[in-house]
């Protein structure tokens, strides 16, 4: 069974500052799907990125890009310029190429203080 | 366009009592799930459908059922509540390939 594994529990970070969350996971598939999810203390559930396993090139959306590094399956998330409203907890998830679930990790408390 | 709607947002229910978790998606997604979260933990899958008639148990389906009728519906049902079933619940939809699209979540305190 795939299993993902975020090692941070918690994390806080200085307004406009970087930083870099980590995410590993373990796979026997060669095709698959990795997310990194947002949610605020609204409890909402917001797609903050996305990456498929067969594009070599890091994805990016704004002030986030990930880290994708397949043969160590470890695919960790990058904040730029810290905003006070990155305030969230982060979940990364991994998803097989198709209909299956999302199987996510336990999740990393991020904190942006000004 | 509303997306993925549950209902109700809270519920306080007693040990024993059953009740059902609505779901509807108006995006004509063929995939629905039910997750749930509980405190400090990530979301963990307790149903998933394929497309109408057609369910399956995820990680964690015991003490729940869901049905499948309709395209745009997928209700948890919670027979005899419990304890360890206080937890927040989320329903998502996707289609093929893309992300999953998530409700705002449900909380419910079992007492």
């Amino acid at each position: 069974a795939q299993t993902v594994t975020q090692s941070q529990p918690e994390m806080s970070v200085q307004e406009a500052e970087t930083v870099t969350l980590s995410c590993t996971y373990d796979t026997s598939e060669n095709n698959y799907y990795l997310f990194w999810y947002k949610q605020p203390p609204s409890r909402q559930m917001i797609l903050v990125i996305r990456q498929e396993a067969y594009k070599q090139q890091n994805a990016t959306e704004n002030r986030f890009s990930v880290n994708f590094q397949k043969a160590a399956k470890s695919f960790s998330l990058k904040i730029s310029d810290s905003q006070l409203g990155d305030t969230a907890m982060y979940f990364c998830a991994y998803s097989l190429s198709g209909n299956t679930p999302l199987v996510f990790g336990k999740g990393t408390r991020l904190s942006v203080i000004a | 366009n509303a997306g993925v709607t549950q209902t109700p947002k809270f519920r306080i229910l007693k040990i024993g009592q059953s009740m059902t978790l609505q779901c509807t998606q108006d995006m004509n997604h063929n995939y629905m799930y039910w997750y749930r979260q509980d405190p400090g933990m990530g979301l963990k899958l307790i149903y998933y459908s394929v497309g109408a008639g057609i369910t399956d148990k995820g990680e964690v389906p015991n003490g729940y059922n869901v049905s499948r009728s309709t395209t745009e519906d997928f209700p948890l049902r919670l027979e005899l509540a419990a304890p360890s079933q206080t937890s927040v619940y989320f329903c998502a939809s996707r289609s093929g390939f893309q992300p999953q699209h998530f409700g705002d979540g449900t909380r419910l305190s079992i007492l």
